[in-house]
């Protein structure tokens, strides 16, 4: 176990459904973060949570909602997804800061969970 | 724009030598990191470069040179279990998040 939970670990849903993939961190973390990764693509950056506060948005349709309750939770909610939305979700937690000495931000190591495999039909 | 290379696929044989190489091309860089990946896991942090130079952790040596925007991944004493998927990644875009790379499939033969 990385220290950060997913759940579930894979799920199938019509273009209709309503789900949501949950992640949980334990590592005392201040930032949350999904990814997608497709086959043959890059990760791609989805949501960026700093503090239970979106900081970032890439674009991502509306048919993704994400929350971030509390710094520890993560959610996606999932509604009238295309069949192109299959790939594996992956959530990371990260403690933002400045490497000492240093004023630029720096990474310090992005942990991630072992991901939601999705398959909309 | 802001986009990372990387080649596909490497092969190599156990106990060899490997380096996958990584070209960036970024606005804003701050340093590269290192993620693997094995098959249907997490991706776990390897190394992080934010100066110029050599890193060494163990069997794994990361480099990065910001003039030519260009860094490497070498693993020595290769083996199978090295097999996986090795990204590139830096701090980049809106709000200074990591950007990946496409990735690097590595396999390690007997």
């Amino acid at each position: 176990e990385t220290g950060v939970t997913q759940t579930p670990r894979h799920l199938v849903m019509g273009m209709t459904n309503k789900k949501s993939l949950k992640c949980e961190q334990h590592l005392g973390h201040n930032a949350m973060y999904w990814y997608k990764q497709s086959a043959k693509k890059p990760l791609e950056l989805m949501f960026v949570y700093s503090l239970e506060e979106r900081v970032e948005n890439n674009s991502v349709p509306s048919r993704f909602s994400p929350e971030c309750p509390n710094s520890s939770h993560l959610f996606l909610h999932l509604h009238t997804l295309q069949p192109e939305d299959s790939a594996l979700y992956l959530c990371a937690s990260s403690q933002e800061g400045l490497r000492q000495g240093a004023n630029f931000p720096a990474d310090y190591g992005y942990t991630f969970g072992s991901g939601t495999r999705l398959t909309v039909v | 724009g802001q986009s990372l290379e990387q080649p596909s696929e490497v092969t190599a044989v156990e106990g060899a030598i490997v380096q996958i190489n990584c070209t960036y091309q970024t606005s804003g860089f701050y340093g590269l990191s290192w993620y693997q990946q094995h098959d249907g896991g997490a991706p776990t942090f390897l190394s992080y470069n934010g100066l110029d130079g050599l890193e060494e952790t163990g069997r794994f040596s990361s480099f990065l040179s910001r003039s030519d925007s260009y860094g490497y991944l070498l693993l020595q004493e290769l083996q199978m279990k090295d097999s996986a998927s090795y990204f590139c990644a830096y701090v980049g875009g809106a709000t200074n998040k990591l950007i990946f790379g496409t990735g690097t499939l590595l396999a390690v033969q007997p």
